[in-house]
């Protein structure tokens, strides 16, 4: 079991849904990531808060809204995605150390129809 | 410019049997290296991790790797593969300074025969 918890596991959705991802973590990370990966690829960056702070956007589309209501909790929201959006989605977190390891959710599954 | 090569896409070998895993590194700085295993339908697990410190890095699940600077390669090894260990693994570099800065290799498929 990873320390970083996303849920849900799997989401289906239409291309006109609003819904979000949510990931917790309790180690006290200050550092908390979105990644994108598709089949076969590895993990390709969304976002980086750093102290709650939006720190890095990787020019992800707008239907794509981060949030980061506290330390422990990082939001994704989707609204409008398209079918190549489907993709695993994971969560990271770090120490805020530009070397720090980081520790990754189970990502979430996501199917846009 | 920092870059990761992962030298083979795909690596078999059979349970009980040594295994190697490739990587070379491209970077201006003082790399941190870190090796990243993941299992199908699951996130990465970090197997092990290289900060300027000891050059031979013991990680787990009996994984090690050595930074070998004049070759700029952290190749990944076990001495004996376990059914277990078939996963996808990546071996990612970060240059430091800027959060979230990581580039990943494109990763080796580890298969594990019988």
């Amino acid at each position: 079991d990873t320390e970083v918890t996303q849920t849900p596991k799997h989401l289906v959705m239409g291309m006109t849904n609003k819904k979000s991802l949510k990931c917790e973590q309790h180690m006290g990370h200050r550092a908390m990531y979105w990644y994108k990966q598709k089949a076969k690829k590895p993990p390709e960056l969304m976002f980086v808060y750093s102290y709650e702070k939006l720190s890095i956007n990787e020019s992800v589309p707008s239907r794509f809204s981060p949030e980061c209501p506290n330390s422990s909790l990082l939001n994704l929201h989707l609204h409008a995605l398209q079918p190549e959006d489907s993709a695993l989605y994971l969560c990271a977190s770090s120490q805020v150390s530009g070397n720090s390891p980081l520790h990754f959710g189970n990502g979430t599954r996501l199917t846009v129809t | 410019a920092q870059s990761v090569t992962q030298l083979d896409s795909h690596v078999s070998v059979s349970e009980g049997t040594p295994v190697l895993l490739r990587c070379n590194y491209s970077s201006s700085y003082s790399p941190s290296l870190f090796w990243y295993v993941q299992h199908p339908n699951k996130g990465l697990q970090l197997l092990l991790k290289y900060t300027s410190a000891a050059t031979l890095v013991k990680g787990i699940n009996g994984f090690e790797a050595e930074f070998k600077k004049s070759e700029t390669s952290f190749h990944l090894t076990k001495p004996s593969a376990h059914m277990s260990d078939a996963a996808e693994y990546f071996c990612v570099v970060t240059p430091g300074g800027s959060q979230g800065n990581l580039i990943f290799g494109k990763g080796t498929k580890l298969s594990v025969k019988p």
